[in-house]
């Protein structure tokens, strides 16, 4: 899978946006970006997923540039209880295959009141 | 229930004990994945489950660990003869089919404490 790059922290007011950036410039083809964070205490939790479009869903919204080398992970009203560790992460479509994740360091995303 | 759920949420235990932690996962879910997270530490496999294929068992760190998966369900980790750097959290995830871009749902952990 292909290494990631983020920012190890960011700072975001609350009701703002916060836009947490990640690279995975050495990303091929068949590489999905994944998005995952984890709230002090608890298990990581899936946030959104995608190949080369952008996409949305109730939690986020995940911005692939055209190249495809770096995404933004987009959560559009941040509120105190999204301060947690954001992790990207790029993984292959291989069926059939045991493909544990693998995760850096993240983002440690802090939402000020 | 709607989620992976774990249990014991904590424990402690003597160095030289055994422990069993449980996991069940999201019903209908084919694949069930162990790992620990030590403090301040990324995600470390310990075994993955697949249906009735035979697990993989690549991350355990020893032979002290050790894990069921009944039934196609509920799996149980089984750590013999404790030591203190066994002091993690452990989490349990399943996903649906077990391929590499199946979305993992977490559970909550159960955090041990080996003293």
């Amino acid at each position: 899978d292909a290494k990631t790059t983020q920012p190890p922290s960011m700072d975001c007011a609350e009701g703002r946006a916060a836009n947490l950036p990640c690279n995975h410039s050495t990303i091929s083809g068949n590489e999905y970006v994944y998005w995952y964070r984890q709230i002090h205490s608890q298990g990581p939790q899936y946030i959104i997923h995608g190949l080369k479009n952008n996409e949305t869903n109730e939690m986020a919204s995940l911005i692939i540039t055209e190249d495809r080398k770096s995404s933004t992970l987009i959560l559009p009203h941040a509120t105190l209880r999204d301060t947690a560790v954001y992790y990207c992460i790029v993984r292959v479509a291989t069926s059939g295959s045991a493909r544990q994740l693998t995760f850096g360091s993240g983002t440690q995303l802090t939402v000020l009141p | 229930g709607a989620g992976v759920s774990q249990s014991p949420s904590n424990k402690v235990t003597e160095k030289g004990k055994d422990v069993e932690l449980r996991c069940d996962p999201i019903s209908g879910h084919t694949a069930l994945y162990w790992y620990r997270q030590s403090l301040g530490q990324g995600l470390e496999f310990l075994i993955y489950f697949q249906g009735n294929s035979a697990p993989d068992k690549s991350g355990l760190p020893s032979d002290r660990f050790s894990a069921e998966r009944t039934g196609g369900s509920v799996s149980t980790l089984t750590i013999q003869r404790t030591q203190q750097e066994d002091s993690a959290v452990y989490l349990c995830a399943s996903s649906l089919h077990g391929s590499s871009t199946d979305t993992q749902y977490f559970g909550p952990g159960t955090r041990l404490t080996v003293l």
